[in-house]
Parts: structure tokens; sequence; C-alpha cells
């Protein structure tokens, strides 16, 4: 099956920084979702972008569908960005999302 | 935004247990999904409906059972709670995006904390 592959596996960043998620994918992909997930354990809904480019305030992403990737951009990072970070993607002929291993971010004040 | 509800939003009961996470949602989603997942790790699909009378295992074995019998309402119950089945349960449906036509977006509820002890 299709390997989603999400890169940092953590990050600490200073608040105000920037930076720059990744997520791979093995193959063709018709969807693809970015999430974060809160301290408490909610998913949050960050973009839908099978291919193209988004941005909302200070998060963007781009998703590269021929080269089988998508970036997720956070600037000015805020404490409130802290938490894990998921790419999911769903394959032709399936309506399954398959899930990356996330990013685990922490921004300190 | 879809509306999705799940309850309880903790549960903490003993091994043997027969238990019954609730999920509902009231956007008219006709596929809903179960995930698993342990803290901070990533989400692993155990059961999904494409719809009334609809279900499929997922990637991950489960000794979980699911039902279909509404469009707004997917129960998943576990007939003899045991400790492995501690984790956190994420219930979440898919709509039908006009922008991708055939494509899905998919909303989450907010998760039951389980705790078997």
């Amino acid at each position: 099956g299709i390997q989603v592959e999400q890169s940092p596996p953590d990050l600490i960043l200073q608040e105000g920084a920037n930076s720059t998620l990744r997520c791979n994918f093995s193959d063709s992909v018709n969807n693809l979702q970015w999430f974060h997930q809160n301290p408490w354990g909610q998913l949050i809904n960050l973009f839908y972008i099978p291919s193209g480019t988004k941005q909302n305030g200070r998060l963007s992403a781009t998703t590269v569908a021929t080269e089988r990737y998508s970036l997720l951009y956070i600037s000015s990072s805020q404490t409130t960005d802290s938490g894990v970070y998921f790419c999911a993607v769903v394959t032709s002929g399936t309506y399954k999302y398959i899930f990356g291993t996330g990013t685990r971010l922490k921004v300190l004040a | 935004e879809a509306d999705i509800y799940q309850t309880p939003r903790y549960l903490v009961i003993g091994t043997g247990k027969k238990i019954t996470l609730e999920c509902s949602q009231t956007m008219g989603h006709d596929k809903m999904y179960w995930y698993q997942q342990d803290p901070g790790m990533e989400l692993h699909l155990i059961h999904y409906s494409y719809g009334v009378n609809s279900t499929e295992k997922g990637d991950l074995s489960s000794e979980s059972t699911v039902s279909r019998i509404r469009t707004e309402h997917f129960p998943l119950t576990l007939e003899s709670a045991r400790p492995s089945h501690t984790s956190q349960y994420l219930c979440a449906s898919s709509e039908y995006s006009r922008q991708f036509r055939g494509v899905y977006e998919q909303y989450f509820g907010p998760g039951t904390r389980l705790t078997v002890t």
C-alpha cells in the first residue's frame, strides 16, 4: 500500500520563527489534507489540498502531486501552534485515508 | 464545517465490561470512520462505512464491531474490554468536494479517551 512519511519527526522552535513541514507519499493520490492535533487530542482541519497552493493567515501549504510531496509552512510561530501535524492522503479508487507519522512541534515562549 | 459528536469524552472501565462509543454527525455525510490512536502517534483506521448498512474493517486489526443503521450514527462496540484497548478513539466523517469532484474532505470529532483497568 501507499507509504506516507513526514519530516522532521520532531521540531522545537522559538516563538516568532518560521518552519517548513514535509509530507512525502509513495503513490499518486486523489486527496491530501493537513491536520493539527492540539494538546487535548482534537484534530483540526488546516488545509484540503490535493494540488496547488493555499494560504490561511500565517499558514500556507503547497502540494506537488506529480512529485508526490506536500509542504506546510508556518510563519511567525506562536506557542498555540504546538501540537502534532499530520498529513493524510486518499489514493485512487478508495475513500480510505492513510495518515503520515506526524511532526511533533513545540514552540517555546 | 461538519458537526461531529462523540460520547463519552473520557471513560475508565474494568476488564471484561461491554462498552459502546457513540458517534453522530449532523451534516448528512455518507462516509464515516473510526480510528485508534495512542498519544501523539499516527492514526490507524479500524472501521469505516460508505453508507447505511455498509461497514468494512480497516487496516488495523480490532476486536471491536460497528453498525450503521442510520446515516448520522456510527457506534463502536467492544464486547469485552481489555487493558490493551486503552487508547484514544476518533470518529470522522467525510463529504463530497465540489471543487475536486469525486474527492472527499474529512472532519473529526473530539475523540473518546478510553482506559481499561
